[in-house]
């Protein structure tokens, strides 16, 4: 079975530029969840998918960053304009349920962005 | 909001020494508590977790932790690591109303050497 995968591995981008950055989920995992570590930081929750919908953006930092999930199969993360402190690893995360007690969140290995 | 603090940023060890790394979390509700490990070069992965019943939980590749509540910890041990086990750890937890949310400490960076 094909893990959680993602696109690009690296990504450097110059201020002001557009990224967007693809996750593929575990196939049949209604649940897609994107993080972000800042280098040296703890790795934070972004937003969460159940199948096309936003069950929770709580953690998006700002209105550059823009999360789809169209079909309810891969999902994006576009950031526009990209700013220096948007540099960091994204991580994607897929799981079949909500419920952590039962389900386990697999990640990708994320998207390493440089915004120079 | 829960958090997580990993008191431990770095830790050094040679082969076959023991090991423990701290892990304290702020939320009194129920929680779900977790290890996870990324080994150079690959994705996250769960190592273990507890979620009920008895405090100390076993996980993969010979590591175990141990939740005590009364001290909001879930400390990771394993009494004899090998070089395979070079790697960063986090520790995390969800619970209460964000459910799926994962709050993730800082992460260990543990080296063992041969």
């Amino acid at each position: 079975e094909a893990g959680v995968t993602q696109f690009p591995s690296h990504s450097v981008i110059e201020k002001g530029q557009t990224v967007t950055l693809r996750c593929d989920p575990i196939s049949g995992h209604d649940n897609l969840y994107w993080y972000r570590r800042v280098m040296g930081k703890e790795i934070k929750f972004l937003l969460h998918f159940v199948k096309e919908s936003k069950q929770d953006e709580s953690g998006m930092p700002n209105n550059r960053f823009l999360a789809e999930r169209t079909g309810g199969t891969y999902s994006t993360l576009k950031v526009q304009p990209a700013e220096l402190e948007d540099s960091g690893v994204y991580f994607c995360a897929s799981s079949q349920g909500v419920s952590l007690s039962t389900d386990t969140q697999y990640f990708g290995p994320g998207t390493r962005l440089t915004v120079l | 909001a829960q958090s997580v603090s990993q008191h431990n940023h770095h830790v050094i060890l040679s082969e076959a020494a023991s090991l423990e790394l701290g892990c304290n979390y702020s939320y009194g509700g129920t929680v779900n508590l977790f290890w996870y490990v990324q080994y150079p070069g690959q994705h996250l992965q769960l190592l273990l977790k507890y979620f009920s019943g008895d405090p100390l939980v076993k996980g993969i590749k010979g590591f175990e932790a141990e939740f005590i509540k009364s001290k909001f910890s879930f400390n990771l041990r394993k009494p004899s690591v090998q070089w395979s086990d070079t790697a960063e750890y986090f520790c995390a937890v969800s619970g209460g109303s964000t459910l799926g949310r994962l709050y993730f400490g800082r992460g260990t960076q543990l080296t063992v050497w041969p």
